[in-house]
């Protein structure tokens, strides 16, 4: 089976603007969780997704927001982009019995904020 | 906020050498795993120990859970270079959300 799969790798935005992230699971997998990970913060959850329902969320502001589509993939969109939302965005998929489950890891999308 | 917290943040072995990290949480949790990221990619699932199990080997790694400390170690024995990685713990706070520590970053030395 292939891997999670995130599109595009590397992206280079100005303050202010909005981005727009992808994210295809492994064929199968219907929840979608996504993480930002930055040096001083860490690994921060940011949502959850099954069936097109989002089932959790982190503790980040409204400029952050997701969705999933029926075909399981998911996209995540930050609105009114800062500094600080430079980071590794790591989307996971697993069968969705619950996020306890094993969660496979695509390779990341790099956001830089000028 | 992050649930667990790994101990050491950094740890220089040379290869052959085994590498010992630990984990610590503050609630009750199903089950504990650990991952491995290699330098800004993807994190890999290592393995997964339900809050039951006491002790889990997978190949050259041995996780043990101690649920009434709540405490986790990784051991990693006979260590190579491919092991160099940051390794972190994840608990599940609820059902739908994993919390990673910090990580330790393990360097193995030829």
């Amino acid at each position: 089976k292939a891997g999670v799969t995130q599109t595009p790798r590397y992206l280079i935005k100005t303050r202010g603007q909005q981005v727009t992230l992808s994210c295809s699971p492994i064929s199968g997998h219907r929840s979608v969780s996504w993480y930002q990970q930055t040096p001083g913060q860490g690994l921060q959850f940011l949502f959850e997704y099954f069936s097109e329902t989002q089932r959790n969320k982190g503790n980040f502001p409204g400029r952050f927001s997701g969705r999933q589509f029926s075909n399981s993939r998911s996209e995540m969109n930050v609105s009114t982009l800062e500094l600080g939302d430079s980071a590794l965005y790591l989307c996971a998929s697993s069968m969705g019995q619950g996020i306890a489950e094993t969660q496979y890891f695509g390779p990341g999308t790099r956001l830089l904020v000028l | 906020s992050q649930q667990g917290e790994e101990d050491p943040q950094a740890l220089s072995i040379q290869e052959g050498e085994n590498a010992t990290m630990n984990c610590s949480y503050k609630t009750s949790i199903n089950n504990l795993q650990w991952y491995r990221q290699n330098s800004g990619r993807g994190l890999v699932h290592l393995i997964l120990i339900r809050s039951n199990e006491r002790e889990k080997h997978s190949g050259r790694l041995r996780v043990t859970l101690d649920t009434s400390k709540k405490s986790s170690s990784l051991l990693i024995t006979a260590s190579r270079a491919a092991d160099t990685a940051s390794y972190f713990c994840a608990t599940d706070e609820n059902d739908y959300k994993l919390s990673f520590g910090a990580g330790t970053t393990v360097t193995v030395r030829a």
